[in-house]
């Protein structure tokens, strides 16, 4: 079954600290990984794709990374801002057999930036 | 460019219920899905269009839920009757072209649905 595990569940910083965020997955075969960042009341959006032949994408002050090998991916972020506050969810995409690309959902981070 | 619409907002029902969420996707935007989500999970895909046919739907409840496309463009999905675990944000979103491995989907705000 393909799953995609996120820690931590939750994350407290301060202002201007760095973080990093965890993806594991167990999806195969793999057709990309991605990013997406979720504010309270909003629908999720894509910060970052990888693909498998891809180990380091930034957007900003995001940088997602992506082992294949070991099937991990990390999404730092950099002098966090009060705004990054939000959920931070993994999506796995892997290679159908047949029919369409269906996404896996990891259950997110909890990023809470305090003044 | 406008975004994915979604409404109502918030809803507020009892058990055994019905519910119609309706959504509008991006224009020009071939590809249509709706997802549940739990309070404290990642989204859940339930059904997954393309144009106004199904591509996806095996994660769809299909003894209380239904969904259509009639048109190609909006999209209403339905909860007949609703159970208490039911209650999650259900979010639309969209597509450009075919659900390709590097199709970036949009979404809308949700429609938060809670059943008492």
């Amino acid at each position: 079954k393909n799953q995609v595990e996120q820690s931590p569940q939750s994350l407290i910083i301060l202002e201007g600290k760095n973080c990093t965020l965890q993806c594991n997955y167990t999806v195969s075969p793999f057709s990309n990984l991605r990013w997406y960042k979720q504010d309270t009341g909003r629908g999720p959006v894509s910060l970052t794709i990888m693909t498998f032949s891809e180990n380091t994408k930034s957007n900003g002050r995001y940088t997602a990374t992506l082992d294949a090998d070991t099937k991990q991916s990390s999404l730092h972020i950099t002098a966090s801002q009060l705004s990054d506050s939000a959920s931070y969810i993994c999506v796995v995409t892997g290679v159908p057999s047949g029919g369409s690309y269906i996404p896996t959902f990891g259950r997110g981070t909890s990023l809470i930036v305090h003044p | 460019e406008a975004g994915v619409a979604q409404s109502p907002r918030y809803k507020i029902i009892e058990k055994r219920q019905s519910v119609a969420f309706w959504c509008n996707p991006i224009s020009g935007h071939a590809t249509l899905y709706w997802y549940q989500q739990i309070l404290g999970q990642g989204p859940k895909l339930l059904i997954q269009f393309q144009n106004n046919g199904v591509v996806d739907d095996s994660q769809l409840p299909k003894d209380r839920f239904s969904a259509e496309r009639l048109k190609g463009v909006d999209s209403t999905l339905k909860i007949q009757p609703a159970k208490l675990e039911d209650s999650a944000v259900y979010l639309c979103a969209s597509s450009e072209r075919l659900a390709g491995a590097l199709e970036t989907q949009y979404f809308g705000p949700g429609t938060r649905l809670l059943v008492l």
